[in-house]
């Protein structure tokens, strides 16, 4: 069974710059978590959508936002950029929930010059 | 407030030898404790989930334990390998409804010939 897939891997952007990540869940996962690691933070949670509908949502400002399509595909949108999204953006996927055991892609490497 | 903590920062081994992790937490209500291993610019990728009623939970040289009442778990490494090289984060959801999940922000592990 495919895992957890994210595109692109790596992403160079300005700032001020918008980006769009995407996320493909595992088939048959209806819970997408997106999370922004950082070296001195770790793992910091950004959203999760279940159902098209966004469940739950960290504490990152407005610029961060996200959207899940019927088919659970999820997209993650970061505007104005600034030096400091630079990360590794990860995506996981769980049947019904984070709760549940959640399974991470690779991540998409953003960096903001 | 839930917190994770994990401990030590980080660890420098010799193959072969053993080695445990810790992870002390308050979170609550208590609902499961995961441990991920990740390594070095992939997505995280788990080892074991523990509820409340195991203390014990093993997958193959990893040994993760679970103390509920002093809030405590450990992950012990047998007969490292070079593999292991990575970092290992420490998970606890908490009961409640929507997503509650806190992160430890890891022990980098480096195995060394």
């Amino acid at each position: 069974k495919a895992g957890v897939t994210q595109t692109p891997r790596y992403l160079i952007k300005t700032r001020g710059q918008q980006v769009t990540l995407s996320c493909s869940p595992i088939s048959g996962h209806r819970s997408v978590s997106w999370y922004q690691q950082t070296p001195g933070q770790g793992l910091q949670f950004l959203f999760e959508y279940f159902s098209e509908t966004q469940r739950n949502k960290g504490n990152f400002p407005g610029r961060f936002s996200g959207r899940q399509f019927s088919n659970s595909r999820s997209e993650m949108n970061v505007s104005t950029l600034e030096l400091g999204d630079s990360a590794l953006y990860l995506c996981a996927s769980s049947l019904a929930s984070a709760y549940n055991e959640q399974f991470f892609g690779p991540g998409t490497r953003l960096t903001v010059l | 407030k839930n917190q994770v903590e994990q401990s030590p920062q980080s660890l420098i081994i010799l193959e072969g030898k053993n080695c445990t992790l810790q992870c002390n937490y308050t979170v609550s209500p208590f609902s499961n404790l995961r441990w991920y291993k990740q390594d070095t610019g992939r997505g995280p990728v788990s080892l074991t989930i523990m509820t409340f009623s195991e203390n014990t939970k093993s997958n193959g040289r990893y040994t993760a334990t679970l103390d509920a009442d002093t809030k405590q778990s450990s992950l012990h490494i047998t007969a490292s390998q070079l593999s292991d090289s990575a970092s290992y984060i420490c998970v606890v959801s908490a009961l409640g409804g929507y997503q509650k999940v806190t992160f430890g922000t890891g022990t980098k592990l480096q195995v060394i010939p």
